[in-house]
């Protein structure tokens, strides 16, 4: 088992730039998540997918963020445009819904100058 | 709304003494609880969790948690702590179906 595999692990990006998150999450897992954490703020639930669909979505910081899910073994994260608020590190989650525990990704580490 | 707080940001100690992490929650119904530990650049892994079946429950690492619903709590503690310890805990409070919700974690310090 891979673990869920998050890319690129460092990614630096000018203001309004276009940045694009990818996530695979574990096989058979049918819920992913999207979680950002910065020192202020500490690990936020941005957004979340069950069976590709979003669930809730509340998290999302602005309309500059979107996330798509096109189909079980991919989801990405999208910023347009950035902004150096934006800089934290972003990491993917999956599960499945049976009562197994949240597995993390490494996390992608977003600076945007 | 469920959330949990987790009390003091910053906990220090000595190697090979006890290790207390405070965490309270608010949830309307019974929750899962958990705790995850994080280490430098890197994703949060599972220490324990809490699911209604017992209420002192076992981790890895020799940690364990305590739920006490009369208190709200759920600390996690290890009797001796170890400098392979040091890293950043977060609680985490689920309900059934939805997404955990994390604390804000607490930086633990081990010195020798």
């Amino acid at each position: 088992d891979a673990g869920v595999i998050q890319s690129p692990r460092h990614e630096v990006t000018e203001m309004g730039q276009e940045v694009t998150l990818r996530c695979k999450p574990i096989s058979g897992h049918n819920s992913l998540f999207w979680y950002r954490q910065t020192m202020m703020r500490g690990l936020e639930l941005l957004i979340y997918f069950n069976n590709n669909v979003p669930i809730d979505d509340s998290g999302m910081p602005e309309d500059r963020f979107s996330a798509k899910m096109p189909n079980a073994s991919f989801s990405t994260l999208k910023i347009q445009p950035s902004e150096p608020r934006d800089s934290a590190v972003y990491f993917c989650a999956s599960m499945d819904t049976h009562n197994s525990p949240l597995h993390f990704g490494n996390g992608t580490r977003l600076t945007v100058t | 709304a469920q959330s949990v707080t987790q009390l003091g940001s910053h906990v220090s100690v000595s190697e090979g003494a006890l290790v207390l992490l405070r965490c309270n929650y608010s949830s309307s119904v019974p929750p899962y609880l958990f705790w995850y530990v994080q280490y430098p650049n890197q994703g949060l892994q599972l220490l324990l969790k809490y699911t209604s079946a017992a209420t002192l429950v076992k981790g890895i690492n020799g940690f364990e948690a305590e739920f006490k619903k009369s208190e709200t709590s759920f600390h996690l503690t290890k009797p001796s702590a170890h400098m392979s310890d040091a890293a950043e805990y977060f609680c985490a409070v689920q309900k059934a179906g939805t997404a955990l919700i994390f604390g804000k974690g607490t930086t633990l310090s081990v010195s020798s």
